[in-house]
């Protein structure tokens, strides 16, 4: 299994709703990552979990909540969001957060509309 | 922090032909990592090539090859035989050893039939 999935691959939630974004690989990474995508620019660092151990927070506000249960499963819990975190949210796995040799495999991404 | 800079967010290429996307970076490092991205209007973005700060030989991938210079700090991909399957968002990006990528504005690629 080489791939990144990701769960659901649309969302569309009111401001008040409690969702949650799944991501899994089966690839042994021992990294994994949350980005954040507008359209037509690059993704943007939200989160980076090395050995299930939270080790980036790139400043995101508490409304987004990443977990990580296990090696193999990314979680993002999505709470009071606003208008404006409308976006492709894609996750990420690598084999090491701290060897830059290997890139990143991607999931397809989650695309989130807020109402 | 590193900034990488693609200064063509929009190109197009017609079939069959070769096109070249442009990518320069800045940075102090010595050691380090480049990288393209694609990512088709499917949404996931897929690694096309990868080249080591270090090598000095340009990496290829069958119709992809990139033209690495250190110096200049420069990394741009050339695509030969373009096919409409190549129209894409290209990203491109660098990684250091121990820390996250840095990806570029991205360039948009339209393959004319």
């Amino acid at each position: 299994d080489t791939e990144v999935t990701q769960t659901p691959k649309h969302l569309v939630m009111g401001m008040t709703n409690k969702k949650s974004l799944k991501c899994e690989q089966h690839m042994g990474h021992r990294a994994m990552y949350w980005y954040k995508q507008k359209a037509k620019k690059p993704p943007e660092l939200m989160f980076v979990y090395s050995y299930e151990k939270l080790s980036i927070n790139e400043s995101v506000p508490s409304r987004f909540s990443p977990e990580c249960p296990n090696s193999s499963l990314l979680n993002l819990h999505l709470h009071a969001l606003q208008p404006e975190d409308s976006a492709l949210y894609l996750c990420a796995s690598s084999p090491s957060a701290r060897q830059g040799f290997y890139g990143y495999t991607f999931g397809s991404g989650t695309r989130l509309t807020v109402v | 922090a590193q900034t990488v800079t693609q200064s063509q967010p929009e190109m197009s290429v017609q079939e069959a032909e070769t096109v070249t996307l442009s990518c320069t970076y800045d940075t102090s490092e010595s050691d380090y990592y480049l990288f393209w991205y694609k990512q088709p209007p499917s949404r996931q973005m897929i690694l096309v090539i990868r080249q080591e700060a270090y090598k000095q030989q340009n990496a290829t991938e069958n119709r992809f090859s990139v033209n690495f210079q250190k110096a200049a700090k420069s990394f741009s991909l050339k695509i030969s035989d373009s096919q409409l399957g190549d129209a894409a968002m290209y990203f491109c990006a660098y990684r250091s050893t121990g820390n996250q990528f840095y990806f570029g504005t991205g360039t948009s690629l339209t393959v004319i039939p």
